[in-house]
């Protein structure tokens, strides 16, 4: 099974700032790598995938980078309604599919 | 626009059993894989088990496999997560999702409780 290793696991950030979330994986996944965002109550909702193609509907605020073993995820100007938990999922060996244990971005 | 609508949630006890039902609309269901993926109390999410379309596959986690059973009505656009042997570790919000490898549409999950 493929773990996935999100770092850090908070970020306290300001609206307006850059924020880079990192995924690493213990085994190279290819590009095969999904970023979701999930806020309170909610479902978590598809950013990205292929490591850097971004889903329908997301702003381009939002876009991913890395292959193999190190993956990024960048909001360039973080807006209010990003305050969230990311994570990162592998597909490339599964089942299982496996998640990382998410990102939280929380207001400073 | 896809809509997915999970039911079937509720408090059981360890042992019991609980039959999920989510249903799908707005897209071909036909045409699409489905995963289960549930969420344990402040905790990421977990993925349980997936069908494809035709339902001549389906995978499950370690966790589960054996306890639990996923299968779907094309008829009704449903996909169902039949769990049975529950025990305090499944207790979690449940989600179905579109897609296999990649899940792009969610339902807005059923909570599952297995307490005494």
């Amino acid at each position: 099974e493929i773990v996935m290793t999100q770092s850090p696991a908070t970020l306290s950030m300001s609206p307006g700032e850059r924020v880079t979330l990192s995924c690493r994986a213990s085994q190279s996944v290819s590009s095969n790598l999904a970023w979701y965002q999930q806020k309170p109550g909610q479902a978590p909702r598809l950013l990205i995938y292929g490591a850097s193609a971004t889903a329908t509907g997301i702003p381009d605020r939002f876009s991913g980078s890395g292959s193999g073993t190190e993956f990024t995820l960048t909001i360039s100007s973080l807006q209010s309604e990003d305050f969230a938990v990311y994570y990162c999922q592998q597909y490339e060996n599964w089942p299982p599919l496996t998640f990382g244990g998410g990102t939280k971005v929380e207001i400073k | 626009e896809a809509q997915l609508e999970e039911s079937g949630g509720g408090l059981v006890q360890p042992g019991g059993s609980l039959r999920l039902s989510c249903a799908a609309s707005g897209y071909n269901f036909v045409a699409y894989a489905m995963n289960w993926v549930r969420q344990a109390p402040g905790k990421g999410p977990e993925w349980v088990s997936y069908i494809n379309s035709g339902s001549t596959k389906t995978f499950y986690a370690d966790s589960v496999r054996g306890r639990f059973t996923t299968s779907r009505d094309d008829g009704k656009s449903s996909v169902y997560l039949q769990m049975h042997s529950l025990r305090a570790e499944d207790t979690g919000v449940y989600y179905c999702a579109r897609g296999g490898m990649i899940s792009d549409s969610w339902g807005q999950g059923t909570l599952v409780t297995v307490s005494s």
